[in-house]
């Protein structure tokens, strides 16, 4: 089964520091997402990207959050300068037909990248 | 606007038991797709299940079932003959309209605790 890949799985930084979560989406996927999972919360939208744009994003993502896809493979979230409140479960997803979907795309997503901001 | 509602937060089932996990959803557009996903301990997000609104039968997926009821806006998950391994949290989730890119939106998700 094609994976969603995250790097890196955990990061620790300081409150106003810049961090690049990494993604590598599955290569025939046309989608690419960034969700937000606050610990023990419910699983956000964030961002969805589509021919190298941003088709959607949700109230969360401020100017603070930037997202590219700097080449065939890789996709990445920026947070420019790092909250407290930014501390979360990021999860990347790329969207394709799966088996037992009915022909619909599915979310496939990555394992997540753990941000702590201290 | 489009909303998704699980209403129990924890469940604790006997190993080997069927359980059901409940989800309601509301939505205006009449294509839609209903989504439900694993999350274990370990974190990562494990696509189980789908169901379009238009399908005219239940979807399964091996152990996973799910109860579709259009006119109720529910779609509950079925898990038969619950394993130790199915011990986790599980998220409903929607995809509206269907036609346009494939975000999903999520419920607030059910932890399931299964007993040996």
């Amino acid at each position: 089964e094609p994976e969603v890949t995250q790097t890196p799985s955990h990061q620790v930084t300081q409150m106003g520091q810049e961090v690049i979560l990494r993604c590598v989406p599955i290569s025939n996927h046309l989608y690419f997402y960034w969700y937000r999972q606050i610990l023990g919360q419910k699983v956000e939208f964030l961002v969805s990207f589509y021919n190298n744009e941003i088709s959607e994003k949700s109230e969360i993502f401020d100017d603070q959050f930037s997202v590219e896809r700097p080449d065939g493979s890789n996709f990445t979230l920026k947070i420019r300068s790092t909250k407290l409140e930014d501390s979360a479960m990021y999860f990347c997803a790329s969207s394709g037909y799966r088996e037992g979907s009915s022909g619909a795309n599915v979310l496939t997503f990555g394992a997540g990248s753990r941000l702590t901001v201290l | 606007a489009q909303k998704i509602t699980q209403t129990q937060p924890g469940m604790f089932v006997q190993e080997k038991e069927a359980v059901t996990l409940d989800c309601t959803y509301d939505t205006s557009d009449p294509s839609y797709g209903l989504f439900w996903y694993k999350q274990p301990s370990s974190g990562e997000m494990i696509f189980l299940i789908y169901q379009g609104s238009y399908d005219q039968q239940n979807a399964t997926e091996g152990r996973y079932s799910l109860n579709f009821q259009k006119a109720r806006k529910s779609a509950n998950l079925v898990i038969s003959a619950s394993q130790l391994g199915d011990s986790a949290m599980y998220f409903c989730a929607m995809k509206a309209p269907m036609n346009r890119d494939d975000k999903i939106i999520f419920g607030k998700g059910t932890r399931l605790h299964i007993l040996p």
